[in-house]
């Protein structure tokens, strides 16, 4: 079947640190991989993807690789800032079926 | 500009009463969905359409009815049926399989 596990939070860096939040899946034929980020209150916001084995997504100093090999999709970030807070989805599609399957989300806390 | 429109943003519901949410997308989009997140929780599944006149049940479908008579709207009715309704509900649609999936802003719906 079609999953998505993802890294246990509550994630807290301090200001400029470096991010990594852990994604695996597990997926019948060649999914598209996501990351969303939402903050309180709000719906979720694409924050990057990648559609085949190797590519890289990026945005906003976020990426991520789809690694087919260990079939990962961790998120990076360099230097996280205090606007950076917020819960980090990650999240797959497949073609047949037109589903798409979320992690159970990241919780993330960045203190100056 | 286009998007994905959700109201009300906040509704109360008194027991025993149905409400339905509002969603609309202009992105001319197929696929429609509905999910439920519970504070702290991941999301979960309601019903999704692929399609105009045809929607299927989710992972959680029991006490939620849909209807799906345009291809721009797809609204809830969480019905008295529905014993523990209080979440926060987020809209969202697709091109179709493996496209990205965009989201409303939510509608929190309480139960006073």
């Amino acid at each position: 079947g079609n999953s998505v596990t993802q890294m246990e939070g509550p994630v807290t860096l301090s200001e400029e640190a470096f991010l990594t939040i852990n994604c695996t899946y597990t997926a019948t034929g060649y999914p598209s991989l996501f990351w969303y980020v939402q903050y309180p209150g709000e719906g979720l916001q694409l924050l990057l993807k990648a559609t085949k084995a190797d590519d890289k997504g990026s945005n906003k100093g976020f990426e991520a690789t789809y690694r087919k090999e260990t079939t990962s999709f961790h998120l990076e970030k360099g230097s996280v800032q205090v606007s950076d807070s917020a819960v980090y989805f990650c999240a797959l599609s497949v073609w047949t079926g037109n589903q798409f399957y979320f992690g159970t989300g990241t919780s993330l806390t960045v203190i100056p | 500009d286009g998007g994905i429109t959700q109201s009300p943003k906040y509704l109360f519901r008194k027991e025993g009463q149905n409400v339905t949410l509002s969603c609309e997308q202009n992105l001319n989009h197929d696929a429609m969905y509905w999910y439920r997140q519970d504070p702290g929780q991941g999301l979960r599944l309601i019903y999704y359409s692929q399609i105009v006149n045809d929607f299927q049940k989710g992972d959680i479908a029991e006490g939620y009815s849909v209807s799906r008579e345009k291809k721009e709207s797809f609204p809830l009715t969480v019905t008295s049926a529905q014993k523990n309704p209080t979440a926060f509900y987020l809209c969202a649609s697709s091109m179709g399989q493996g496209n990205t999936i965009y989201f409303g802003e939510g509608s929190w719906l309480t139960v006073v």
